[in-house]
């Protein structure tokens, strides 16, 4: 079975600077995705990035990028020069195959709140 | 534009009752899947469909059943049987295949709430 867990449930960060959402996962499959997505108070699934298991680099998509560390099987989200309108609830999900089918699993989420 | 459509966004149900949730698709993807999300518990899957007439339950499918006729197309109906249904649903879609076939996308959601 695969699993996420974000161990963070809440994070605090000063306007502009960076900050690093936890992400650990766990999979027998060696062909996956992992996906972090926002979710702001209005409840909508924004898609921020995409890390496939055979990609050799780390994922970037503007101020976001992901540390892929596959050996130790983390996939942390890090947002730079953070902004207001970065405060929103953070979810870690990963894409491998579970009994024939590829299903997108969640982890329980990290609230970002970035203080002025 | 290519998107999910889900209606309603908000719901009330009389307890007892069982209620449907709509989920439309234009992005002519083949998976689609139902989530249900409650405070501190992240996103759980219900139901899920890779091809048309065909869907597997999820990890808390009790309460719930979902139909696949059209591939645009996977309502979600909430029956009475659900035991604490109050929650916010979302549906979402991807391209079957492998983990490299992109991003999932979802809808608004809908917030349920039992009277």
């Amino acid at each position: 079975a695969q699993k996420i867990t974000q161990t963070q449930p809440g994070m605090f960060v000063q306007e502009k600077e960076a900050v690093t959402l936890d992400c650990t996962y766990d999979t027998s499959d060696p062909s996956y995705g992992l996906f972090w997505y926002k979710q702001p108070s209005s409840g909508e699934m924004i898609f921020l990035i995409y890390q496939g298991s055979y990609d050799q680099q780390n994922a970037t998509e503007g101020r976001y990028s992901l540390n892929f560390q596959k050996a130790r099987k983390s996939a942390n989200l890090v947002i730079s020069a953070s902004q207001l309108g970065d405060s929103a609830m953070y979810f870690c999900a990963m894409r491998g195959r579970s009994g024939g089918s590829y299903i997108p699993t969640f982890g329980r989420g990290t609230s970002l709140i970035v203080h002025p | 534009d290519g998107g999910i459509t889900q209606s309603p966004k908000y719901l009330f149900r009389k307890e007892g009752q069982n209620v449907t949730l709509s989920c439309e698709q234009n992005l002519n993807h083949d998976a689609m899947y139902w989530y249900r999300q409650d405070p501190g518990q992240g996103l759980r899957l219900i139901y899920y469909s890779q091809i048309v007439n065909d869907f597997q339950k999820g990890d808390i499918a009790e309460g719930y059943s979902v139909s696949r006729e059209k591939k645009e197309s996977f309502p979600l109906t909430v029956t009475s049987a659900q035991k604490n249904p109050t929650a916010f649903y979302l549906c979402a879609s991807i391209l079957a295949g492998g983990p490299g076939t992109g991003e999932l996308f979802f809808g608004e959601g809908s917030r349920l709430t039992v009277l």
